[in-house]
């Protein structure tokens, strides 16, 4: 089973400065993706970035960062710069198999970090 | 051009009734999913096809029924309404079944059941 774990449920950043969002992830699988999406108030769903498991650098996306620590099982979402449009709830997820060494995957969502850039 | 389209963006109905939540997708993705958030925002697949065949069936009652009558189209049809059904639904779709594809996701349909 996979399971990601987000353990901020709001933050808060002052604009122009950088803040991580945490997520731990655990799967027994070796190959798997890693993704953040952004959900603005709004209500749709932006793609961010995308890590795989086995990427030996970090991704970068603009002002997005991917801290990737395979051996802590981690995959922090840095913001660089922060904007008041930024203000958002973001989630982590991870694509993994949906058994041992099966060729279907799917895409697990935690449970969201809500950000909020002050002024 | 909208890549994942979902209608109707917002439903409100009574319990008991039947409801269809329509998306279609011009990305030319082979994998289409319905995805539900509940009210904490928690985000949980419901059901996945891949060229029209389903690959993923959560645990979700018998009363939602996906039909996908090709790879462009994935809608999702719900029987006798319950008040816990109330959330967003999203449709999403994948260029590919692997760990490395990401999903490009429709605005949400808001469903309110009353």
């Amino acid at each position: 089973a996979q399971k990601i774990t987000q353990t901020q449920p709001g933050m808060f950043v002052q604009e122009k400065e950088a803040v991580t969002l945490d997520c731990t992830y655990d799967t027994s699988d070796p190959s798997y993706g890693l993704f953040w999406y952004k959900q603005p108030s709004s209500g749709e769903m932006i793609f961010l970035i995308y890590q795989g498991s086995y990427d030996q650098q970090n991704a970068t996306e603009g002002r997005y960062s991917l801290n990737f620590q395979k051996a802590r099982k981690s995959a922090n979402l840095v913001i660089s710069a922060s904007q008041l449009g930024d203000s958002a709830m973001y989630f982590c997820a991870m694509r993994g198999a949906l058994s041992s060494g099966g060729s279907n995957y799917k895409l697990t969502f935690g449970k969201g970090t809500l950000l909020t850039v002050n002024p | 051009d909208t890549a994942v389209s979902q209608t109707p963006k917002y439903l409100v109905t009574q319990m008991g009734n039947d409801k269809s939540i329509k998306c279609e997708q011009n990305l030319g993705h082979d994998t289409m999913y319905w995805y539900k958030q509940d009210s904490k925002k928690f985000l949980k697949i419901m059901f996945s096809y891949n060229n029209k065949e389903l690959i993923i069936n959560e645990t979700v009652p018998n009363r939602f029924s996906p039909k996908s009558p090709d790879k462009a189209h994935l809608n999702l049809h719900i029987n006798s309404l319950e008040l816990g059904d109330s959330a967003v639904y999203f449709c999403a779709s994948s260029r590919g079944w692997g760990r490395n594809y990401g999903y490009t996701f429709g605005s949400g349909t808001r469903l309110t059941v009353v």
